[in-house]
């Protein structure tokens, strides 16, 4: 069964934590991305890997880390730098062959 | 100016008639484009690609793209509730190939 994965569905943490979130793809796509979305608005791009090794801040990257040590792997780290990390983030990976981009099911994150 | 202008809505169209969602872009290097559904509280779901001009017919959808005016459409045919949701115009530039824009959003409610 191909896809996309995101753990945990829900996280909660105290501010000033770090917390990384898990994405994990079967899709054999050379590309991840990690968006970020508030409530009511669109999709903001955090980070994203063309390939294993290699990535590029996107639009939103301050307070936000990653690592691309697999293909199939790419968590996000949410430091305590980032102002207002509550949000719904969502992970996508992409085929060059047709440019779709797939999206995992998403972590809300709550920081209180 | 935003790389993906949409109309945030509300759409509402009445159960069985078709619902047309527009979308403009501003980079004319764009080449790929994309409409996805997000039911509230869940990811984006890639429902049409398209990459030339003119239509491109799947089921109940329809994507149009007009490259000349800049400009992408999805009409949804006998739309039904189920069809509520939040539809997103992406686009795929051409010299980044992997970087994606996102439009905000179109609410589509569909009422019975």
């Amino acid at each position: 069964d191909g896809g996309i994965t995101q753990s945990p569905k829900y996280l909660f943490r105290k501010e000033g934590q770090n917390v990384t979130l898990s994405c994990e793809q079967n899709l054999n796509h050379d590309a991840m991305y990690w968006y970020r979305q508030d409530p009511g608005q669109g999709l903001r791009l955090i980070y994203y890997s063309q390939i294993v090794n290699d990535f590029q801040k996107g639009d939103i990257a301050e307070g936000y880390s990653v690592s691309r040590e697999k293909k199939e792997s790419f968590p996000l780290t949410v430091t305590s730098a980032q102002k207002n990390p509550t949000a719904f983030y969502l992970c996508a990976s992409s085929t060059e062959r047709t440019g779709e981009q797939y999206f995992g099911p998403g972590t809300r994150l709550t920081v209180t | 100016q935003k790389e993906v202008e949409q109309n945030s809505g509300p759409l509402s169209v009445p159960e069985g008639a078709i619902a047309s969602l527009n979308c403009t872009y501003s980079d004319r290097g764009s080449q790929s484009f994309f409409w996805y559904r997000q039911y509230s509280g869940k990811s984006p779901e890639l429902i049409m690609s398209i990459y030339s001009n003119g239509d491109k017919e799947d089921g109940r959808f329809t994507a149009q793209l007009n490259k000349a005016s800049q400009y992408v459409s999805l009409l949804i045919r006998d739309s039904q509730p189920s069809d509520s949701a939040t539809y997103l115009c992406a686009t795929l530039r051409l010299y980044n190939f992997n970087k994606f824009y996102f439009g905000s959003g179109t609410k589509l409610n569909v009422k019975p």
